[in-house]
């Protein structure tokens, strides 16, 4: 059963990188052929796409956060990546990362998440 | 970008009693090549991550309980919980994945 657990710092200061992973385990992201996402969620709010990763390096970010956004995935590791760059306030979520099983956008299954704070 | 929107914000159910939520999405979700609405539906219980309970419209993900369904086409949607049991107490949200980036509704909060 496939299992992901996101990790990062919990604060992160305005202006610079948010830097979060996502341990894929109980299956090998070289091996599969999914989409890795990622999501977030401010509290008490509603679900926003972050972006996603292929397998093979391809990426798709969403159009809102593209020029701040990278997504990578690192198969030695087997894991997936995501760097914000310049953050605000704005950016206080709970951050989660997803598979894709299908390639086509429904997401299952999910992390726990992890908190980001954004505050000097 | 696709707008899904969502009523009503909350409902209440007895015990045993349906509880019907419906999502609306801005344009839509069939894609008439394959016939396919691009639509899937979401629980999250307080604390945890959203578990997918549908998607593809009404196609239930294995493990979930048959007293939830979907059903509906193109624009309208509908997540219908048959007979509510306690453990369904949460918000539920629709996604659609068709175009763009993929969008959520703002959730249904579900209370007995």
């Amino acid at each position: 059963q496939v299992h992901l657990q996101e990790s990062g710092p919990g604060l992160v200061k305005p202006s610079q990188t948010l830097s979060l992973t996502c341990a894929v385990s109980g299956a090998s992201i070289s091996s599969g052929d999914y989409f890795w996402s990622w999501i977030r969620q401010p509290a008490g709010k509603g679900l926003e796409l972050i972006g996603r990763v292929y397998t093979g390096g391809r990426t798709y970010y969403n159009p809102s956060l593209k020029s701040r956004l990278s997504i990578s995935v690192d198969t030695s590791k087997n894991q997936v990546s995501l760097q914000l760059t310049s953050v605000t306030a704005a950016d206080t979520a709970m951050y989660f990362c997803a598979r894709d099983p299908h390639r086509v956008g429904f997401l299952d299954p999910w992390g726990q998440g992890v908190l980001v704070t954004v505050s000097s | 970008d696709i707008v899904m929107t969502q009523s009503p914000d909350s409902l209440a159910v007895s015990l045993g009693e349906r509880a019907t939520i419906n999502c609306k999405s801005s344009q839509s979700l069939l894609y008439t090549p394959n016939n396919m609405n691009y639509l899937a539906w979401y629980q999250q219980k307080p604390g945890q991550p959203p578990k997918l309970l549908i998607y593809w419209a009404s196609t239930r993900e294995s493990g979930v309980p048959d007293r939830f369904s979907g059903s509906g086409s193109g624009t309208d949607f509908t997540l219908t919980i048959s007979s509510l049991q306690a453990e369904d107490v949460a918000v539920y949200y629709c996604q659609q994945y068709y175009g763009g980036p993929s969008t959520f509704g703002p959730g249904t909060k579900v209370n007995i």
